[in-house]
């Protein structure tokens, strides 16, 4: 139980354009999805918390109208990164928690590169 | 003071030995500790959830959680080089909503 899947796993895209990232909960209804970044070495990075039908709530430092976050049902949240740039490259994942507790469980991450 | 802080490594242990990885928290008032592994290259995968003082077990691994010291441990029994990893010590801090607050990791080499 418990899966989250994330779509695409990897993607190329020309700096300018915009690009979407999907996270879907297979089993579980996820009242709460989060998204993060991470670059080579280092830590994970929350970027935003977001819940179903609920606008995005996003860590200081994060642009919101660059990381544009949809949670539309419970069991789908999306990740826009608009007018990406070479410095936007990284490995974005997304983690979704359930009610009744606080465990997140992990997408298997989408490896975004600006060129 | 970090609010979740773990020595980054590595630790490097052999293959059958007890790894023993630690994590303090600054928070007195968490109540909710997980133990993430994450292999290079790919996301972090939930191994342990503890919220009670003392030990708990499943399979190979043992969180341990001392709520007074404000510690949480995880122990890895007869490690084989498979457990070869990053391991994440993740709390959710009192005041941070749903949000889990995550150590910066240890790397784990189990060595043949």
């Amino acid at each position: 139980g418990a899966v989250v899947s994330q779509h695409p796993s990897w993607v190329i895209c020309k700096s300018g354009t915009s690009v979407k990232i999907e996270c879907r909960s297979l089993d579980f209804q996820a009242t709460t999805m989060f998204w993060y970044r991470q670059f080579p070495k280092q830590s994970l990075m929350l970027m935003a918390t977001s819940n179903e039908g609920s606008k995005a709530t996003y860590e200081q430092g994060v642009e919101k109208d660059k990381f544009l976050i949809n949670h539309a049902s419970l069991t789908l949240s999306t990740l826009t990164v608009t007018s990406a740039h070479p410095e936007d490259s990284s490995f974005y994942i997304c983690s979704a928690s359930g009610t009744g507790g606080y465990e997140q469980y992990f997408g298997p991450g989408t490896r975004l590169t600006v060129t | 003071q970090k609010e979740v802080e773990q020595n980054s490594g590595p630790l490097s242990v052999p293959e059958g030995a007890i790894a023993s990885l630690n994590c303090t928290y600054s928070d007195r008032g968490s109540q909710s500790f997980f133990w993430y592994r994450q292999y290079s290259g790919k996301s972090p995968e939930l191994i342990m959830s503890i919220y009670s003082n003392g030990d708990k077990e499943d399979g190979r691994f043992t969180a341990q959680l001392n709520k007074a010291s404000q510690y949480v441990s995880l122990l890895i029994r007869d490690s084989q080089p498979s457990d070869s990893a990053t391991y994440l010590c993740a709390v959710n801090i009192r005041g941070g909503g749903n949000k889990l607050t995550f150590g910066t990791g240890t790397q784990l080499k189990v060595e043949l």
